[in-house]
């Protein structure tokens, strides 16, 4: 049973550039979350994606977008990098019951290191 | 928004003896509560969860206590490993939107021998 996965696992950038980020869910969910963790911190939410549409979003600038496609995959795209925007990209999987994520409690994968100098 | 505070940040005990994570939240309306181990290089991995319906949770060594009124949670490791050594965290949110979790800043246990 595959686990979610992520790629790549360490990413330079620099100042200004863009960047994405791919995911695949563990297999059987449908709903794709992605977090940013900080050296030190917990992660923060970014973004959720269900059914290729974003439902929720965090405290995150417009710079962070993403897309979910038919086979539930997703890709965050981070433009205009900052040297703030260092830190681990961690995406999260889950399953959508109907009414809610009662059963089904989120998945991480091991996270996209992103370094920008 | 969720405000999680957990405490302590590092911890060290030894190979055998208890260790114990707090947290306090914020929004009364939290009523998910999941406890996630984050090893060096690896994702956070959930290890127990526990709903607001429930006081108590216990899944071998692992034990996770919830007291709604005063919006604080406690994880419990008993009998403690070296490979319990990582860093725990904290979250709230919500059944409807589980999605959406609230991390605490995590704290670092190093179980010696």
């Amino acid at each position: 049973d595959a686990g979610v996965t992520q790629s790549p696992t360490h990413l330079i950038k620099t100042r200004g550039q863009q960047v994405t980020l791919r995911c695949s869910p563990k297999s059987g969910h449908d709903t794709v979350s992605w977090y940013q963790q900080a050296l030190g911190q917990g992660p923060q939410f970014i973004f959720q994606y269900y059914e290729e549409e974003e439902r929720q979003r965090g405290n995150f600038p417009d710079r962070f977008s993403g897309h979910q496609f038919p086979n539930y995959s997703s890709e965050l795209n981070v433009n205009a990098l900052l040297l703030g925007d260092s830190a681990l990209y961690l995406c999260a999987s889950s399953l959508w019951t109907g009414r809610s994520f009662y059963n089904s409690p989120l998945h991480f994968g091991n996270g996209t290191r992103l370094t920008v100098t | 928004g969720e405000n999680v505070e957990q405490h302590p940040s590092t911890l060290s005990v030894q190979e055998g003896d208890s260790a114990v994570i707090k947290c306090t939240y914020s929004d009364s309306a939290s009523n998910y509560f999941p406890w996630y181990k984050q090893e060096l290089g690896k994702g956070p991995q959930l290890i127990i969860d526990i709903r607001s319906n429930v006081g108590e949770k216990k899944d071998q060594r692992i034990a996770v206590t919830l007291n709604k009124t005063a919006k604080h949670f406690s994880l419990h490791i008993t009998e403690t490993q070296p490979e319990d050594s990582a860093v725990y965290f904290c979250a709230t949110g919500y059944t409807g939107t589980a999605s959406k979790l609230t991390f605490g800043t995590g704290t670092r246990l190093q179980v010696t021998l």
